[in-house]
């Protein structure tokens, strides 16, 4: 049984691109929530897909975006980068119960 | 407004005593609450978990207390291994289902000292 896989580890973007992490969910899961954690903060909930539909949002602008696909992989995208985006992005997959597995992360870093 | 709390940054212990992490939250329609660590560079990894029906889990050397009149809960590790320094997140759900967010304290690193 596979965990959840993110791509890439870490990323270096210029303030105003675009970006896009992906993540692989533990085999049999379908629903894959995103979070980003700030320094010295906990994970904050962006959004979750259920079966490919985006299943609850938390306080993020429209810049962050993403899509689940058939496989339950997914992607998120943030587009016109800040600075403040600068953070570890944890995907977390689950099936039926609250008890989510995530990944190593991704750590953006806009300059 | 931070409706999990963790208000303990840090924590540090002997090896061979007990951790204790504490938790509190504002949201009555939390209720289901899990423990997450985390080591440097990895994704959080589950712990516990407890559900509001109960008022304490065990497993291991781990488990959980919840007081919902409280609206508290701790994590006790008995006997502390130098093995469990990492930081430990409270997080809490108001379902079960895996459908819902998690909304996550700012978290406490635990330091176990040999």
């Amino acid at each position: 049984e596979t965990g959840v896989t993110q791509s890439p580890t870490h990323l270096i973007k210029t303030r105003g691109q675009q970006v896009t992490l992906r993540c692989s969910s533990q085999s049999g899961h379908n629903t894959v929530s995103w979070y980003q954690q700030a320094l010295g903060q906990g994970p904050q909930f962006i959004f979750q897909y259920y079966r490919e539909e985006e299943n609850g949002r938390g306080n993020f602008p429209p810049r962050f975006s993403g899509l689940q696909f058939p496989n339950y992989s997914s992607e998120l995208n943030v587009n016109a980068l800040e600075l403040d985006d600068s953070a570890l992005y944890l995907c977390a997959s689950s099936t039926g119960t609250a008890k989510a597995f995530f990944g190593q992360g991704t750590r953006l870093t806009v300059v | 407004d931070q409706q999990v709390k963790q208000n303990s940054p840090s924590l540090s212990v002997q090896e061979g005593r007990i951790s204790i992490l504490n938790c509190d939250y504002t949201n009555s329609m939390f209720d289901y609450f899990l423990w997450y660590k985390k080591y440097p560079a990895e994704g959080p990894t589950f712990l516990i978990s407890i559900s509001s029906i109960k008022d304490k889990n065990e497993d291991g050397r781990f488990t959980v207390f919840l007081n919902k009149s409280a609206k508290h809960l701790s994590l006790h590790i008995v006997p502390s291994q130098p093995g469990d320094s990492a930081v430990y997140f409270c997080a809490a759900s108001d379902s079960d289902t895996g459908r819902r967010a998690l909304t996550f304290g700012s978290g406490t690193r635990l330091q176990v000292q040999p």
